[in-house]
């Protein structure tokens, strides 16, 4: 089955550097990879997707990237603020009707002021 | 997001006891989702409904068992055999499971044994 690597697990960066995440997966398959942020005692929320038919998508100061090739997609946050800091999950699954979502298992970010 | 409500929202557990984790849904889904979250950890899968009156396991549902008798409603009761269910309980659905359906979280159950 579909198994999903992400790194790192924590990262800190200072406040307006770019923060980049990466995951890798195995199903060549698979076909849409969404992005989650989950604050602190808080349910994840999805902030950016993509799909394997575009290799680049913005919303702002995020963008993910995918290399079909390589089987790696990316996150990148440009400009941080303070209220970047959270844990960022990827994840990723196939197109085909009863397919479960693969999560990555996290990367908690921090912002240093 | 807004249209999926988790309850209770905090949950104390004696030893030996089952309780049950209330899930409703109102964005007419088909599918929904149970997760489990450790602190610092990330979200595993303890059962997922693609239809009403079915279920399918996830990767932890040892402890755990569920029913999906309405389309709105998944509710999770975590029973005695788990034997260490504090935890962070996420509630999810989605339209249709896989052809690229997002998933929507509810806002989370936190489950104290004392």
């Amino acid at each position: 089955g579909e198994n999903v690597e992400q790194h790192p697990s924590t990262l800190s960066v200072q406040e307006g550097d770019s923060a980049v995440i990466k995951c890798t997966y195995s199903d060549s398959a698979s076909n849409y990879f969404p992005w989650y942020k989950q604050e602190l005692g808080k349910r994840p929320q999805l902030i950016i997707d993509i799909r394997s038919n575009v290799g680049e998508k913005k919303d702002q100061r995020i963008a993910v990237t995918l290399n079909k090739t390589a089987k790696h997609f990316s996150l990148h946050i440009t400009e941080t603020q303070p209220e970047d800091s959270a844990v960022y999950f990827c994840a990723a699954s196939l197109y085909s009707s009863a397919s479960k979502i693969i999560f990555g298992s996290g990367t908690r970010l921090s912002i240093r002021p | 997001d807004g249209g999926i409500t988790q309850s209770p929202k905090y949950l104390f557990r004696k030893e030996g006891q089952n309780v049950t984790l209330s899930c409703e849904q109102n964005l007419n889904h088909d599918a929904m989702y149970w997760y489990r979250q450790d602190p610092g950890q990330g979200l595993r899968l303890i059962y997922y409904s693609q239809i009403v009156n079915d279920f399918q396991k996830g990767d932890i549902a040892e402890g755990y068992s569920v029913s999906r008798e309405k389309k709105e409603s998944f509710p999770l009761t975590v029973t005695s055999a788990q034997k260490n269910p504090t935890a962070f309980y996420l509630c999810a659905s989605s339209a249709g499971m896989g052809r690229g359906n997002t998933i929507y979280f509810g806002e989370g159950s936190w489950l104290t044994v004392v």
